[in-house]
């Protein structure tokens, strides 16, 4: 059972356009959410987070838009850049402090010239 | 500053050989976890340590793996005997107390392992 969702396995967008990446989370009890960046035989890399206290948290091109009453949380890029062209983890957490976090499958975004 | 430090990188072994991985946490992390990532999967949490005590190992499959952090720094994960099913990258991370934003779950490149 699947509590954090990631239904498009791949996303394809053009240079310079906005990428949105969705997840989906069914355990109302998490709190914090987080998006990793992974490239080929690297690990995970921290991107962006966002409490339950809010519902948008930007960062540079990276904003995180979190919407509780629908479970949905959504990662917008813009503009798109060569360099995003990674695999792209949701993960949640229940509970403050440092309790594990569960991710979902990942989306593989490419950004085409 | 060093993040954190897995070894080895890969490891290739024959179905029922022992096998075992090593994390260095970043320094100061009280908090440190292993995942295991499968193929075309997102990292499932294998165990997590506060200092040198499991907090929590409740997805640890304990009829063939163990884990250790002695003294509450580094840590191993041994596998034995290893079965072809457990072929997948196993991930060390390491957090602060609070475990939040860019300076908390910070993971390390992984060792990928491959039972034949």
């Amino acid at each position: 059972d699947q509590q954090v969702k990631q239904n498009s396995p791949s996303l394809s967008v053009q240079e310079g356009r906005i990428s949105i990446l969705n997840c989906d989370y069914t355990n109302s009890m998490f709190d914090y959410f987080l998006w990793y960046k992974k490239y080929p035989a690297e690990g995970p890399t921290f991107l962006i987070s966002i409490s339950s206290i809010k519902d948008k948290n930007e960062d540079g091109r990276f904003t995180v838009f979190l919407n509780k009453s629908a479970k949905h949380l959504s990662l917008h890029i813009v503009p798109s850049q060569p360099g995003d062209s990674a695999v792209y983890f949701c993960a949640a957490r229940v509970g403050g402090g440092a309790d594990g976090l569960t991710f979902g499958k990942g989306t593989h975004l490419i950004i085409q010239p | 500053e060093a993040g954190v430090v897995q070894s080895p990188r890969y490891k290739i072994i024959e179905k029922k050989q022992p096998v075992a991985f090593w994390c260095n946490p970043i320094s100061g992390h009280n908090t440190l976890y292993w995942y295991r990532q499968n193929l075309g999967q997102g990292p499932e949490l294998l165990i997590r340590y506060e200092n040198e005590e499991a907090v929590d190992d409740s997805q640890l499959p304990k009829d063939r793996f163990s884990a250790e952090r002695l003294k509450g720094v580094d840590s191993t994960l041994k596998i034995q005997p290893a079965e072809l099913g457990d072929s997948a990258v196993y991930l060390c991370a390491s957090s602060t107390r609070t475990g939040g934003g860019r300076y908390g779950y910070t993971f390390g490149s992984g060792t990928r392992l491959t039972v034949v």
